[in-house]
Protein backbone atom coordinates (compact mmCIF):
# COMPACT_ATOMS: atom_id res chain seq x y z
CA UNK A 1 0.00 0.00 0.00
CA UNK A 2 1.41 3.91 -0.69
CA UNK A 3 2.52 5.95 2.11
CA UNK A 4 3.31 9.09 2.74
CA UNK A 5 6.09 10.78 5.20
CA UNK A 6 6.70 14.18 6.14
CA UNK A 7 9.77 14.03 8.28
CA UNK A 8 9.37 17.11 9.83
CA UNK A 9 6.34 18.02 11.68
CA UNK A 10 7.04 21.78 12.35
CA UNK A 11 9.54 24.08 10.98
CA UNK A 12 10.14 27.60 12.04
CA UNK A 13 11.86 30.04 9.02
CA UNK A 14 11.89 34.06 9.18
CA UNK A 15 11.03 36.08 6.74
CA UNK A 16 12.66 36.25 3.42
CA UNK A 17 14.30 32.72 3.93
CA UNK A 18 14.60 29.89 1.74
CA UNK A 19 12.34 26.97 2.75
CA UNK A 20 12.23 22.97 2.04
CA UNK A 21 9.62 21.05 3.37
CA UNK A 22 10.32 17.34 2.56
CA UNK A 23 8.25 14.82 1.28
CA UNK A 24 8.84 10.99 0.90
CA UNK A 25 6.57 8.40 -1.00
CA UNK A 26 6.09 4.82 -1.04
CA UNK A 27 3.98 3.16 -4.01
CA UNK A 28 4.87 0.64 -6.59
CA UNK A 29 3.98 2.71 -10.03
CA UNK A 30 4.04 6.01 -11.30
CA UNK A 31 3.50 8.13 -8.54
CA UNK A 32 0.88 11.26 -9.15
CA UNK A 33 2.00 13.79 -6.55
CA UNK A 34 0.67 16.79 -5.45
CA UNK A 35 1.15 19.44 -2.67
CA UNK A 36 -1.53 20.82 -0.80
CA UNK A 37 -1.86 23.85 1.80
CA UNK A 38 -4.02 24.54 4.52
CA UNK A 39 -4.42 28.07 6.74
CA UNK A 40 -6.41 27.92 10.31
CA UNK A 41 -9.92 26.69 10.23
CA UNK A 42 -9.92 26.53 6.12
CA UNK A 43 -9.77 23.52 3.55
CA UNK A 44 -6.99 22.18 1.50
CA UNK A 45 -5.62 24.48 -1.73
CA UNK A 46 -3.27 22.91 -4.24
CA UNK A 47 -0.22 24.65 -4.70
CA UNK A 48 1.16 22.30 -7.13
CA UNK A 49 0.98 18.83 -8.72
CA UNK A 50 3.51 16.21 -10.68
CA UNK A 51 2.28 13.30 -12.88
CA UNK A 52 4.44 12.81 -15.86
CA UNK A 53 7.64 14.80 -18.14
CA UNK A 54 9.64 17.95 -15.94
CA UNK A 55 10.41 16.68 -12.97
CA UNK A 56 10.62 20.39 -11.42
CA UNK A 57 7.52 21.87 -11.73
CA UNK A 58 5.90 25.53 -10.58
CA UNK A 59 2.98 26.15 -8.64
CA UNK A 60 1.23 29.19 -7.40
CA UNK A 61 2.59 31.75 -4.67
CA UNK A 62 6.04 30.94 -5.49
CA UNK A 63 6.36 27.67 -4.55
CA UNK A 64 7.82 24.47 -6.63
CA UNK A 65 8.49 20.99 -6.18
CA UNK A 66 11.26 18.62 -7.65
CA UNK A 67 10.60 14.78 -8.08
CA UNK A 68 12.80 12.56 -7.35
CA UNK A 69 12.84 8.78 -8.50
CA UNK A 70 15.68 7.68 -6.89
CA UNK A 71 14.64 9.08 -3.52
CA UNK A 72 10.93 8.57 -3.49
CA UNK A 73 10.66 11.84 -2.70
CA UNK A 74 8.84 15.30 -3.75
CA UNK A 75 10.26 18.37 -1.56
CA UNK A 76 8.66 21.92 -2.06
CA UNK A 77 11.00 24.77 -2.05
CA UNK A 78 10.42 28.62 -1.75
CA UNK A 79 13.36 30.76 -2.60
CA UNK A 80 12.06 33.35 -0.27
CA UNK A 81 9.27 32.58 2.44
CA UNK A 82 6.14 35.20 3.43
CA UNK A 83 4.73 36.04 6.43
CA UNK A 84 1.56 34.76 5.07
CA UNK A 85 3.16 31.28 3.88
CA UNK A 86 2.74 30.28 7.72
CA UNK A 87 0.26 27.41 7.53
CA UNK A 88 0.15 23.53 7.20
CA UNK A 89 1.55 22.15 4.09
CA UNK A 90 0.45 18.32 3.15
CA UNK A 91 1.84 16.42 1.13
CA UNK A 92 -0.23 13.26 -1.31
CA UNK A 93 0.10 10.42 -3.13
CA UNK A 94 -2.88 10.46 -5.46
CA UNK A 95 -4.16 6.47 -7.04
CA UNK A 96 -6.84 4.32 -7.27
CA UNK A 97 -9.12 4.41 -10.43
CA UNK A 98 -11.52 6.55 -8.62
CA UNK A 99 -9.31 8.64 -6.47
CA UNK A 100 -10.26 6.64 -3.14
CA UNK A 101 -6.11 5.55 -2.66
CA UNK A 102 -5.34 9.55 -2.55
CA UNK A 103 -3.06 9.01 0.33
CA UNK A 104 -2.07 12.37 2.43
CA UNK A 105 1.13 13.24 4.40
CA UNK A 106 0.42 13.96 8.13
CA UNK A 107 1.12 17.50 7.05
CA UNK A 108 4.09 19.95 8.30
CA UNK A 109 3.38 23.16 9.95
CA UNK A 110 5.40 26.45 9.10
CA UNK A 111 5.94 29.21 11.53
CA UNK A 112 7.51 32.61 10.10
CA UNK A 113 9.30 34.58 11.88
CA UNK A 114 8.94 38.59 11.15
CA UNK B 1 -12.85 28.31 -11.28
CA UNK B 2 -13.25 25.00 -9.55
CA UNK B 3 -15.91 25.18 -6.45
CA UNK B 4 -16.61 22.68 -3.97
CA UNK B 5 -19.04 24.28 -1.10
CA UNK B 6 -19.65 23.05 2.25
CA UNK B 7 -22.82 24.44 3.51
CA UNK B 8 -22.49 24.49 7.06
CA UNK B 9 -18.81 26.17 8.60
CA UNK B 10 -19.38 25.83 12.52
CA UNK B 11 -22.12 22.90 13.61
CA UNK B 12 -22.56 22.23 17.34
CA UNK B 13 -24.83 19.28 17.97
CA UNK B 14 -26.41 17.39 20.93
CA UNK B 15 -24.82 13.77 21.60
CA UNK B 16 -27.62 11.16 19.54
CA UNK B 17 -28.70 14.08 17.29
CA UNK B 18 -28.89 13.21 13.67
CA UNK B 19 -26.58 15.38 11.72
CA UNK B 20 -26.22 16.01 7.89
CA UNK B 21 -23.20 18.09 6.61
CA UNK B 22 -24.11 19.01 3.38
CA UNK B 23 -21.57 19.41 -0.03
CA UNK B 24 -22.00 20.69 -3.42
CA UNK B 25 -19.96 20.85 -6.53
CA UNK B 26 -19.61 22.40 -9.81
CA UNK B 27 -17.16 20.18 -11.73
CA UNK B 28 -19.75 18.04 -13.57
CA UNK B 29 -17.55 15.36 -12.08
CA UNK B 30 -18.24 11.71 -10.83
CA UNK B 31 -15.91 11.45 -8.06
CA UNK B 32 -16.84 12.86 -4.40
CA UNK B 33 -15.47 12.41 -1.16
CA UNK B 34 -15.54 12.88 2.63
CA UNK B 35 -12.52 12.53 4.57
CA UNK B 36 -12.14 13.56 8.51
CA UNK B 37 -9.06 15.60 9.83
CA UNK B 38 -7.72 15.39 13.38
CA UNK B 39 -4.39 16.53 15.07
CA UNK B 40 -1.54 14.02 14.45
CA UNK B 41 -4.23 11.36 12.50
CA UNK B 42 -4.06 13.30 9.20
CA UNK B 43 -6.85 13.39 6.97
CA UNK B 44 -8.87 10.15 7.01
CA UNK B 45 -11.31 8.71 4.31
CA UNK B 46 -14.48 8.62 5.44
CA UNK B 47 -17.08 7.35 2.50
CA UNK B 48 -16.59 7.94 -1.31
CA UNK B 49 -19.20 8.12 -4.23
CA UNK B 50 -18.21 7.63 -8.17
CA UNK B 51 -21.43 8.02 -9.24
CA UNK B 52 -25.13 9.04 -8.50
CA UNK B 53 -26.26 6.59 -6.24
CA UNK B 54 -23.13 5.01 -6.06
CA UNK B 55 -21.01 4.73 -2.62
CA UNK B 56 -17.93 3.19 -1.02
CA UNK B 57 -16.66 2.92 2.13
CA UNK B 58 -13.29 4.38 3.13
CA UNK B 59 -10.77 3.66 6.05
CA UNK B 60 -13.43 5.10 8.73
CA UNK B 61 -17.03 4.76 7.73
CA UNK B 62 -18.17 3.44 11.15
CA UNK B 63 -20.92 5.84 12.49
CA UNK B 64 -21.00 7.76 8.85
CA UNK B 65 -23.77 7.26 6.36
CA UNK B 66 -23.43 9.13 2.91
CA UNK B 67 -26.17 10.22 0.30
CA UNK B 68 -25.61 10.72 -3.51
CA UNK B 69 -29.03 11.52 -5.40
CA UNK B 70 -27.79 13.55 -7.28
CA UNK B 71 -24.55 14.31 -9.28
CA UNK B 72 -23.08 17.86 -7.52
CA UNK B 73 -24.39 16.94 -4.56
CA UNK B 74 -22.93 14.58 -1.59
CA UNK B 75 -24.19 14.39 1.91
CA UNK B 76 -22.53 13.19 5.05
CA UNK B 77 -25.17 11.32 7.25
CA UNK B 78 -24.17 10.84 11.29
CA UNK B 79 -26.85 9.21 12.00
CA UNK B 80 -26.54 9.60 16.00
CA UNK B 81 -23.84 11.74 16.57
CA UNK B 82 -21.62 10.71 19.26
CA UNK B 83 -18.39 13.22 21.13
CA UNK B 84 -15.68 10.91 19.48
CA UNK B 85 -17.12 12.49 15.86
CA UNK B 86 -15.89 16.07 17.15
CA UNK B 87 -13.52 16.53 14.00
CA UNK B 88 -12.86 18.82 11.12
CA UNK B 89 -15.28 17.54 7.91
CA UNK B 90 -13.77 17.98 4.39
CA UNK B 91 -15.73 17.46 1.48
CA UNK B 92 -13.62 17.17 -1.40
CA UNK B 93 -14.29 16.36 -5.80
CA UNK B 94 -12.00 15.17 -8.20
CA UNK B 95 -11.33 17.29 -11.06
CA UNK B 96 -10.31 14.64 -13.66
CA UNK B 97 -10.44 10.16 -13.63
CA UNK B 98 -7.22 8.86 -12.16
CA UNK B 99 -4.89 11.65 -12.72
CA UNK B 100 -6.69 14.77 -11.33
CA UNK B 101 -6.10 16.55 -8.16
CA UNK B 102 -8.67 16.82 -5.33
CA UNK B 103 -10.59 20.34 -5.09
CA UNK B 104 -11.74 20.88 -1.63
CA UNK B 105 -14.40 22.62 0.56
CA UNK B 106 -13.70 25.20 2.91
CA UNK B 107 -14.23 22.31 5.86
CA UNK B 108 -17.38 22.23 8.51
CA UNK B 109 -16.02 21.83 11.64
CA UNK B 110 -18.51 19.68 14.38
CA UNK B 111 -18.66 19.97 18.00
CA UNK B 112 -20.72 17.05 19.86
CA UNK B 113 -21.56 17.88 23.12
Amino acid sequence: AQSVTQPDIHITVSEGASLELRCNYSYGATPYLFWYVQSPGQGLQLLLKYFSGDTLVQGIKGFEAEFKRSQSSFNLRKPSVHWSDAAEYFCAVGAGNYGQNFVFGPGTRLSVLP
Amino acid sequence: DVKVTQSSRYLVKRTGEKVFLECVQDMDHENMFWYRQDPGLGLRLIYFSYDVKMKEKGDIPEGYSVSREKKERFSLILESASTNQTSMYLCAGRGQANTGELFFGEGSRLTVL
